[in-house]
This record gives C-alpha cells, structure tokens and sequence, in this order.
C-alpha cells in the first residue's frame, strides 16, 4: 500500500491567518492526489480533486499543489467555519486508496 | 442530485455479524463505484472495499478479506456491507462513498451520513 503522511497533525490558528498543510505519499503518485476537510460527528467533504482542482461549491480560499510525492493544502485566510481535521488522499492504487492520519485545525 | 442515505446504528456481540445499507439516488447506480470506508474512535480514514455494480466482482483491503462482503442490488440501488466475526477492534462508523472522476483522476465527492457500527459484550 502506498502510505500517507501529514503535517503537522495538528496546529493552531487564529481567523484570517494563511494555513498551510503538507502531505507526502510513499511513492511518486503524480497528481492523483485528493483534500478533504472533516467537522465533528460528520462525514468528510471533498475539497481539491487531482492535486489542485477546486470542487464545486468550495471557496477560493482553499487551494492545493504539488505533484509526485510532495503536495500542500493552503487556506490563504482562515474563517471560523474553517477549524476541521484535514486529511489527504491518494487514489493513484485505486481501488485500493490510503487516507493520510489528517491534521487538525483548532482556535489559537 | 446523488445522495447516499445509510441504515441506523448497530450494537453488536463479539463474534456477530452486521450489515450495513447505502441507498443511493441520484446519477447512474450501475457504473460508479460505491466504496466503504470506515472511521474508528477518534481516528483516520481506512479503505474498506468498493463495488462497481455493473461489474459486480467487489474489490476488498487485504486486512479485512474473507470477513466482509459488499454487494449491490440495482433494483433498490442499494449497497450492502457486511462484517462478520466482529470484534471490539471493528467499532467505528462505517461510511459509503461514491466515486467520481474527471478523467482517471478519481475522487469521493458523495458520501453516507455514516453509520455507527458498535462491538461491546
């Protein structure tokens, strides 16, 4: 299995502030490489698709890059409906797809 | 619209079997993949297996073969999972997803609102 890591695995942040995730898959996985940000007691939303596709419905604030086995989540100015576990995806062994541990987010 | 609706939570024995309902609407049942994933306590995101139901052979994670079995019935278009041997490690919530695609680039853009798989004596 292709294994995921993030960091930091958690960090704390203050409304307004640029936020940056990294995560680093195991192998070369190009861009198949997906975000997603999870609320407690809810199921997880897609984000960025494709290392940095924003979904539809998601704000421009959020934004994704990287390629091969280095990518970044940036949310360029943190909004209180922001603080959330962020996890990375790859799905470039699709079916069989590895969740990074997530990073979360919290009030300074 | 798609939407995936789940069955309710679940308490179960040690040793029991459970198996969990994703009723899906919206979009084309038979070509996506609907994959289960599940969340233990406090923890990350594990791949648990995926049916394409217009090919119907189901794809599982090498540490849960030969205990679950996921199935599709396309005229409900519902997706099944079921555990068996269940032990207190197999508590989590138990989500299914369905897989989208732009290209070969694949994601999981529609989720189940999760289902609470509980294993206690």
């Amino acid at each position: 299995d292709i294994e995921m890591t993030q960091s930091p695995s958690s960090l704390s942040a203050s409304v307004g502030d640029r936020v940056t995730i990294t995560c680093r898959a195991s192998q070369s996985i190009d861009i198949y490489l997906n975000w997603y940000q999870q609320k407690p007691g809810k199921a997880p939303t897609l984000l960025i698709f494709a290392a940095s596709s924003l979904q539809s419905g998601v704000p421009s604030r959020f934004s994704g890059s990287g390629s091969g086995t280095d990518f970044t989540l940036t949310i360029s100015s943190l909004q209180v409906e922001d603080f959330a576990t962020y996890y990375c995806q790859q799905s470039y062994r699709t079916p069989r797809v590895t969740f990074g541990p997530g990073t979360k987010v919290d009030f300074k | 619209q798609v939407q995936l609706m789940q069955s309710g939570a679940e308490v179960k024995k040690p040793g029991s079997s459970v198996k969990v309902s994703c009723k899906t609407s919206g979009g084309d049942f038979s070509t996506y993949a609907l994959t289960w994933i599940r969340q233990a306590p406090g923890q990350g995101l594990e791949w648990v297996g995926r049916i394409i139901p217009i090919a119907g052979k189901p794809n599982y994670a090498q540490k849960f073969q030969g205990r679950v079995t996921i199935t599709a019935d396309g005229s409900s278009t519902t997706v099944y999972m079921e555990f068996s041997s269940l032990r207190s490690a197999d508590t989590a919530i138990y989500y299914c997803a369905r897989t989208s695609c732009s290209g070969n680039k694949c994601y999981f853009a529609n989720w189940g609102q999760g289902t609470l798989v509980t294993v206690s004596s």
